[in-house]
């Protein structure tokens, strides 16, 4: 069965470093997503992205994030300088079409030192 | 402010029973509602899926939503203890074709 895959499942960092967090979604899908969750808290939304530019972005997507899609198959979040409260799980997300299912990935768990 | 509110639990039952979750939100700017199942380390994984209010039915799953009360629920028959997980609410707003509202989840324990 298809899937979205994310890497790295854990990734440790110390404040102010970069962090790239890579997906796969799943390979007919035209639309991307990345949400957050912090621990004890709801799941938020990031950012969608389709053709190949964003679509929509929430307030906490700031100019510290950015996505890009550097080939056919990866999708990819970028934290500039990273910050205490960047700590979180985060998912990456595909859908086939505006109104589908999205089908989330593993997540990937982002600790901020 | 768009806000979705859900009882974060748990809500322990035992095997076979008829279980019960809600959601409510604040305001009438909602177009789809979702309920979602999330095992633990794991991401949410899509249950049910509707647009209008009224009643949607998936073998053992069925999805309620009362837009006039702004409340959905999602019934559970015959709970099994493989049922035990994190189900989350999530709605998507009107002014948006993307973004979800998500609730804060309710932790679901079956007793076997």
């Amino acid at each position: 069965e298809p899937e979205v895959t994310q890497t790295p499942s854990h990734q440790v960092t110390q404040m102010g470093q970069e962090v790239i967090l890579r997906c796969v979604p799943i390979s007919n899908h035209l639309y991307f997503y990345w949400y957050r969750q912090i621990l004890g808290q709801k799941v938020e939304f990031l950012v969608s992205f389709y053709n190949n530019e964003i679509s929509e972005k929430s307030e906490i997507f700031d100019d510290q994030f950015s996505v890009e899609r550097p080939d056919g198959s990866n999708f990819t979040l970028k934290i500039r300088s990273t910050k205490l409260e960047d700590s979180a799980m985060y998912f990456c997300a595909s859908s086939e079409d505006l109104a589908g299912e999205l089908f989330f990935g593993e997540g990937s768990r982002l600790t901020v030192l | 402010q768009k806000e979705v509110e859900q009882d974060p639990g748990p809500l322990s039952v035992p095997e076979g029973a008829i279980v019960s979750l809600n959601c409510t939100y604040s305001n009438s700017a909602f177009q789809y509602f979702m309920w979602y199942r999330q095992y633990s380390r794991k991401g949410p994984e899509l249950l049910m899926y509707t647009y209008s209010s009224g009643n949607k039915e998936d073998g053992r799953f069925t999805a309620q939503v009362d837009k006039s009360s702004k409340y959905i629920s999602l019934f559970i028959r015959d709970s099994q203890p493989s049922d035990s997980a994190t189900y989350l609410c999530a709605m998507r707003p009107l002014d948006s074709n993307y973004q979800l509202i998500w609730g804060a989840g309710t932790k679901l324990i079956i007793k076997p």
